[in-house]
């Protein structure tokens, strides 16, 4: 079974300039996650998925940062513009929603670095 | 709001030796408790979890977790240690927003390194 499939794996731009991830998560995943890390840190998320519906997205910074699911299964990142501090890694997880219980499945990450 | 703490940013074993890598959680309710392992250039990935039942959690790649409510801990171990097994590791809590929505708290990260 593929795993959750992240490109690009690596990305540099220079600060003010968009940058966009794309996440293809496990078949049959209805939640999917963005996670921000930072080095040395731990993941924090982002947003949250519910299919197409974004159900918990209050980590988000919208002033520079959006986030689209739009046929419940590939979901887009995007940063516009890009700041110094944005570089991190970007996680994308997904998980089969099973209450409580749920686990969830990690991508590669892209590592973004903003000059 | 639920917390989880790791205490050690760095542990260092010898190959063969047990290993634990703690962790402790505070949470208002029954708490649901994960261990993920990191490896360089690469996504997190699921050990275990303790959701209820026997407090000792049997994982992948041999590890084991020991859910003790009464230190609120979740120690992650293993009984003989690889180099293989060298990487960072996060303990997570599950945080219930509301009653219809919940995310994971992750810890900071223990670096565990193992030496041959």
């Amino acid at each position: 079974e593929a795993g959750v499939v992240q490109s690009p794996r690596y990305k540099i731009i220079e600060k003010k300039q968009p940058v966009a991830f794309w996440c293809n998560p496990i078949s049959g995943h209805n939640t999917l996650y963005w996670y921000l890390q930072n080095l040395g840190q731990g993941p924090e998320l982002l947003i949250r998925y519910e299919n197409e519906e974004a159900v918990d997205d209050s980590q988000l910074p919208k002033d520079r940062f959006s986030a689209e699911r739009l046929k419940g299964v590939d979901s887009t990142l995007k940063i516009q513009p890009a700041e110094l501090g944005d570089s991190a890694v970007y996680l994308c997880a997904s998980s089969f929603p099973t209450g409580e219980t749920e686990t969830q499945y990690f991508g590669p990450g892209t590592r973004l670095l903003v000059l | 709001a639920q917390s989880v703490a790791q205490p050690e940013d760095q542990v260092n074993v010898a190959e063969g030796n047990p290993l634990t890598v703690k962790c402790t959680y505070s949470v208002s309710g029954n708490p649901y408790l994960f261990w993920y392992v990191q490896y360089p250039n690469r996504g997190l990935q699921f050990l275990l979890k303790y959701i209820t039942g026997d407090n000792l959690v049997k994982g992948s790649y041999g590890f084991e977790a020991e859910f003790n409510k009464s230190q609120t801990s979740f120690h992650l171990k293993k009984p003989s240690a690889l180099v293989s097994d060298s990487a960072l590791y996060f303990c997570a809590v599950r945080d219930f927003v509301d009653s219809s929505a919940s995310k994971i708290i992750f810890g900071s990260g223990t670096r565990l390194s193992i030496r041959p």
